[in-house]
C-alpha cells in the first residue's frame, strides 16, 4: 500500500515560515491535500489538490508539490497555527485507498 | 454551511457489535460520496470505507474489511457504519466525512463519536 511520510514535529517561531513535509512514492504524480486538526477539534481542509485553498483559508498557507515530496508552507507563523497536519492521497492503484500520512504537530515557539 | 453529526459511539466489549449514524444537511446528500475516517487515542488520522452516491460501491481499509459495513439511506440524509467483532485496536474517535466531487479529498467533516472497545 502507499505509504506517506511526515515528519513528527516541526517547530517555528512567530512571523517566521513553517514547512511541513510530506513523503511518497513519485508523489509529485498524485494530488496531495492537507488538513489542520486542533486539539479536540474535527480536521479541518487546507489546501487541497496540491496548492488550491478552501474559501476562508488564508493565503499564508500555500502548498506545492514535486517529485517525492509535497510541502506544506505557513508564512507569518501565528501562535494560531499550532496544531497538528495531515496530509492525505487518493491511491486509485490497488482497489481505491485514501491515505493519511502520520501527522506533524507544528509547534510556534 | 454543511452540517455532519455523528451518533452511536460508546462502550462496547471485545467481539461485540455497534452500529455509527451521521446526519447530514445543509446540501444535497445524495450527490456526494462519503466516508468514516478513524483517529485512535493520541494517534493519526487513519480512513476506514466510503461508498458511492447509490451504495454500488464500497472501499475499506484492509484492517476493517468483512468486520465493518459502510452503508447509507439518502431518503434520510443518513450514513451508517456497521462494526461487529470489535477489537481493542478498533478504539477511536470516528468521524463521517464528506468525499470531494473528484472522490479524492474530505472537503468537510463532522466532530465524531467515540468507540471504545474494553472489557
Amino acid at each position: 500500500s502507499y505509504v506517506l511520510t511526515q515528519p513528527p514535529s516541526v517547530s517555528v517561531a512567530p512571523g517566521m515560515t513553517a514547512r511541513i513535509t510530506c513523503g511518497g512514492n513519485s508523489i509529485g504524480s498524485k494530488g496531495v491535500h492537507w488538513y489542520q486538526q486542533k486539539p479536540g477539534q474535527a480536521p479541518v481542509l487546507v489546501i487541497y489538490y496540491n496548492k488550491d485553498r478552501p474559501s476562508g483559508i488564508p493565503e499564508r498557507i500555500s502548498g506545492s508539490n514535486s517529485g517525492n515530496t509535497a510541502t506544506l508552507t505557513i508564512s507569518r507563523v501565528e501562535a494560531g497555527d499550532e496544531a497538528d497536519y495531515y496530509c492525505q492521497v487518493w491511491d486509485n492503484s490497488r482497489d481505491h485507498q485514501w491515505v493519511f500520512g502520520g501527522g506533524t504537530k507544528l509547534t510556534v515557539l | 454551511e454543511v452540517q455532519l453529526v455523528e451518533s452511536g459511539g460508546g462502550l462496547v466489549q471485545p467481539g461485540g457489535s455497534l452500529r455509527l449514524s451521521c446526519v447530514a444537511s445543509r446540501f444535497t446528500f445524495s450527490y456526494y460520496w462519503m466516508s468514516w475516517v478513524r483517529q485512535a487515542p493520541g494517534k493519526g488520522l487513519e480512513w476506514v470505507a466510503n461508498i458511492k452516491q447509490d451504495g454500488s460501491e464500497k472501499y475499506y481499509v484492509d484492517s476493517v474489511t468483512g468486520r465493518f459495513t459502510i452503508s447509507r439511506d439518502n431518503a434520510k440524509n443518513s450514513l451508517y457504519l456497521q462494526m461487529n467483532s470489535l477489537r481493542a485496536e478498533d478504539t477511536a474517535v470516528y468521524y463521517c466525512a464528506r468525499v470531494d466531487s473528484m472522490i479524492s479529498y474530505f472537503d468537510n467533516w463532522g466532530q465524531g463519536t467515540l468507540v471504545t472497545v474494553s472489557s
